[in-house]
């Protein structure tokens, strides 16, 4: 089972670069999330979907912008790096929502470098 | 979001020792404890869960440990190996049984675990 897949694994962006992170599920789970982990600081929600074209912003949606077409993709768009956006990116998904039984699987993330 | 505080950001154990790490949460709305593990390079992994309904859980090496009215939790593992040498996050969040649970999980800081051979 394929899980969460994430591309790329690494980038490295100059300032003012735009890239996409790519993200896919297989599992037909409705929600989808991205985080960022900083290093000591945890995981930070940058946003969420619940379903195909419904998105919404979390703790630290400045610099980024999200999609969901299909159930499966949901990709992150950074349209000016930014220093401050060296990170690494994890995508996740649960079968609903984040409760008591449900389990969030994460993808392995997306190193990225903006120099 | 309402902060969940993590402590320690670091901890070294010998093999066999009891790691413990303990967490705190602000938000009463919180009805799910997760605790996740993240090996180097890899994305992070439900380890073991609870609801405050309960005292204590266990699932083999690992116990989850919760005092409600402290508004605190902590992971036990017991009879440590170095492969659970890893990094460890709590988190709380809203159920989908009180009616939430969409916009995530508020995640503790990490806590990084070495367990000496």
């Amino acid at each position: 089972n394929a899980g969460v897949t994430q591309t790329p694994k690494f980038r490295i962006l100059k300032i003012g670069q735009s890239m996409t992170l790519q993200c896919t599920q297989d599992m037909n789970h409705n929600y989808m999330y991205w985080y960022r982990q900083d290093p000591g600081m945890g995981l930070k929600l940058i946003y969420y979907s619940v379903g195909a074209g419904i998105t919404d912003k979390g703790e630290v949606p400045n610099g980024y912008n999200v999609s969901r077409s299909t159930t499966e993709d949901f990709p992150l768009r950074l349209e000016l790096a930014a220093p401050s956006q060296t990170s690494v990116y994890f995508c996740a998904s649960t079968r609903t929502g984040l409760g008591s039984t449900t389990e969030a699987f994460f993808g392995q993330g997306t190193r990225l470098t903006v120099v | 979001q309402q902060q969940v505080k993590q402590s320690p950001q670091s901890l070294i154990v010998q093999k066999g020792g009891i790691p413990i790490i303990n967490c705190a949460y602000e938000n009463t709305a919180f009805d799910y404890f997760p605790w996740y593990q993240q090996f180097p390079g890899k994305g992070p992994a439900l380890l073991i869960a609870i609801r405050p309904d309960v005292s204590e859980k266990k699932e083999g090496r690992f116990t989850i440990s919760f005092n409600k009215s402290a508004k605190q939790f902590s992971l036990h593992i017991m009879d440590s190996q170095p492969g659970d040498s890893a990094t460890y996050f709590c988190a709380g969040g809203v159920g989908e049984y009180s009616g939430g649970g969409a916009d995530g999980l508020t995640f503790g800081k990490g806590t990084h675990l070495i367990i000496q051979p």
